[in-house]
């Protein structure tokens, strides 16, 4: 079966700090798709990025920045100089042949960036 | 603005009721996909559509069922409510729904059974 485990329930921070968001996942296939959404308060879930299993490359846009180590099986999310904006829930999210190609979410990080 | 439109954004029914929810796919996109957001149970997969045939089933209750149209929107319809049954659901879409596909969600429709 596959899993994504995000261990940070709620994270806060005052704004301008940098924080970093933790997801782990689990899957018995070797060609699978890694997914970050967004979802502020106002409840739509909001696509940032998508890794496939073979692009070990970190990737940067804007303030945001994702780590993705398979040897740990990590794709952890950055958030630079975070702005009261950035206060959300963060999924992280997984979908592989193996899983029946359906995205298995994580339980999510609510993050909150004090003024 | 991902381009999938739900309604309605809020839906508010008692106890043994039944209820349509539906969803209109981005421009393009041939799978659609339904997911259930609740406090208890998080994210999780209900059903995929594509192209007007069922594609693969999650979680789904028997109470629950769902169908897309020629003109690819689709409906969910969920009856013989219970009070867990409140939840948000969301619709998703996808180009042609495989595993390589991102899924772009629409706005949600928050469900309340009283």
């Amino acid at each position: 079966a596959q899993k994504v485990t995000q261990a940070q329930t709620e994270i806060s921070v005052v704004e301008k700090e940098d924080v970093t968001l933790d997801c782990v996942y689990e899957t018995r296939d070797t060609t699978y798709y890694l997914f970050w959404y967004k979802q502020p308060p106002s409840g739509e879930l909001v696509f940032l990025i998508r890794r496939n299993s073979f692009d070990e490359q970190n990737e940067i846009s804007g303030r945001y920045s994702w780590n993705f180590q398979k040897s740990t099986s990590s794709f952890n999310f950055t958030i630079t100089a975070s702005q009261v904006v950035d206060s959300a829930v963060y999924f992280c999210a997984l979908i592989s042949n193996f899983g029946n190609e359906k995205l298995t979410f994580g339980t999510g990080t609510r993050l909150t960036i004090i003024p | 603005d991902s381009g999938v439109t739900q309604t309605p954004k809020h839906l508010i029914t008692a106890t043994g009721q039944r209820v349509t929810l539906r969803c209109s796919p981005r421009s393009g996109d041939l799978s659609v996909y339904w997911y259930q957001q609740s406090l208890d149970q998080g994210l999780q997969f209900l059903i995929q559509y594509y192209n007007g045939e069922e594609r693969a089933k999650g979680n789904i209750l028997e109470r629950f069922s769902a169908q897309q149209f020629p003109d690819l929107h689709s409906e969910l319809n969920l009856s013989s409510l219970e009070l867990g049954d409140s939840a948000l659901y969301f619709c998703a879409s996808s180009v042609a729904g495989g595993h390589t596909d991102t899924q772009y969600f629409g706005p949600g429709t928050r469900l309340t059974v009283l």
